[in-house]
Order: C-alpha cells, then sequence, then structure tokens
C-alpha cells in the first residue's frame, strides 16, 4: 500500500522562477493538504484540495496555486520565486477534510525548494 | 497570538528519563489535538492523538489534555537515543495547525 509520494525531491530554482510540486495521495485518501515548513519552524497551513476543488487556504499570496485531478493527485505551483520561498514542501493526504482521531494526516517525504 | 505554541527548546534528557513536551493552543472550540515526531530531513509522522480531557497512554508515550486550559502536553517515559527528534504539536479545525515544535535530545 503505497504511501504519499512527491516529486521531485530536491529541486533548485532562480529568483523569479517558478515551479511545480507534485503529489499523489495515499491510496483510500480523497483530500490533499499542502504545507510549507522553513528550517527550524512548524509546518504551515497553505491549502487543501477535496473534490478537485479549493477548500480552506492559509495565509499565503496568490503566487501560491494549486491543482487537483479527478485521480486525487495534486499539484502545488509556485510563481514569480523569491528568496524566502526555500522551504520544505509537505504534501498530506486524508480521506474526507475533517480530520478526527480516526482520520489523520499522513504527510510524504517533501520536495525541498532552494531558490537562490 | 500564535494559534499553537509549544515550550521552547532544545530539550536534553538522559537516556531513560522522563521528557515532558508542552503546548497552548488558542482556539477554545478546537476538538482534537495530535503530536508528531520529525527527524532531521524527514517529514512529520504521527505518534498520537488526542480529543477528551484527561490522560492517553500508548507505550512510553502519553499525551495529556485539558481543554479548559487550552493546555495539551506529550510525556516520553524511559526516554531512549531513537526519540532524539523534533515532536510537533497540531490542532484540528479543518486543517492541522502546528506549533513550531520542540527539539528533544536524549543523551546516553
Amino acid at each position: 500500500d503505497a504511501g504519499v509520494t512527491q516529486s521531485p525531491t530536491h529541486l533548485i530554482k532562480t529568483r523569479g522562477q517558478q515551479v511545480t510540486l507534485r503529489c499523489s495521495p495515499k491510496s483510500g485518501h480523497d483530500t490533499v493538504s499542502w504545507y510549507q515548513q522553513a528550517l527550524g519552524q512548524g509546518p504551515q497551513f497553505i491549502f487543501q484540495y477535496y473534490e478537485e476543488e479549493e477548500r480552506q487556504r492559509g495565509n499565503f499570496p496568490d503566487r501560491f496555486s494549486g491543482h487537483q485531478f479527478p485521480n486525487y493527485s495534486s499539484e502545488l505551483n509556485v510563481n514569480a520565486l523569491l528568496l524566502g520561498d526555500s522551504a520544505l514542501y509537505l504534501c498530506a493526504s486524508s480521506f474526507r477534510q475533517v480530520l478526527s482521531g480516526a482520520n489523520v494526516l499522513t504527510f510524504g517525504a517533501g520536495s525541498r525548494l532552494t531558490v537562490l | 497570538q500564535k494559534e499553537v505554541e509549544q515550550n521552547s527548546g532544545p530539550l536534553s534528557v538522559p537516556e531513560g528519563a522522563i521528557a515532558s513536551l508542552n503546548c497552548t493552543y488558542s482556539d477554545r472550540g478546537s476538538q482534537s489535538f495530535f503530536w508528531y515526531r520529525q527527524y532531521s530531513g524527514k517529514s512529520p509522522e504521527l505518534i498520537m492523538f488526542i480529543y477528551s480531557n484527561g490522560d492517553k497512554e500508548d507505550g512510553r508515550f502519553t499525551a495529556q489534555l485539558n481543554k479548559a486550559s487550552q493546555y495539551v502536553s506529550l510525556l516520553i517515559r524511559d526516554s531512549q537515543p531513537s526519540d532524539s527528534a523534533t515532536y510537533l504539536c497540531a490542532v484540528n479545525d479543518y486543517k492541522l495547525s502546528f506549533g513550531a515544535g520542540t527539539t528533544v535530545t536524549v543523551r546516553a
């Protein structure tokens, strides 16, 4: 049973470029959430996708956008990259939106983005 | 005020001792609470969750919740070097809001 898979694992971009990160949720999960984790900080919620729509959004600018496909996989796009966008980007999946003791977030290994 | 705050680390404990981690949250309506462990360079992995006031034990880990005080804690008994990691407290409000984490080092 495959867990959450993310690609690429590492990438380096320069300021002003655009990046696309990809995520396949755990089998049986239909909801994908994206988090940004800067060095030494906890994960910060970017947004959540369910039924191919953005359902919840954290305090991130419009440069951050996403998409969910009919097979539940998801993409995170970041435009006009800034140095401050350098971070570990984590994808997490769950079944339905509501998290509870029985329905927890499962994280992928992350995509580490470095912006030069 | 941050949604979730954790006691600042790092926390260093000798092998076999109890590590005590604390977390407070701002949303009184929060219903469920999670503790994740994150090894350096890895993604967070769930240790345990709690949603009722009181204690919940799972092996060497005990989570404690006090909703009136908006406080949740994690105790690690008989700490082992393999417990050395960053521990993240998370609160559920249709998304998980994480604290900054507390780094624990267990000294052999």
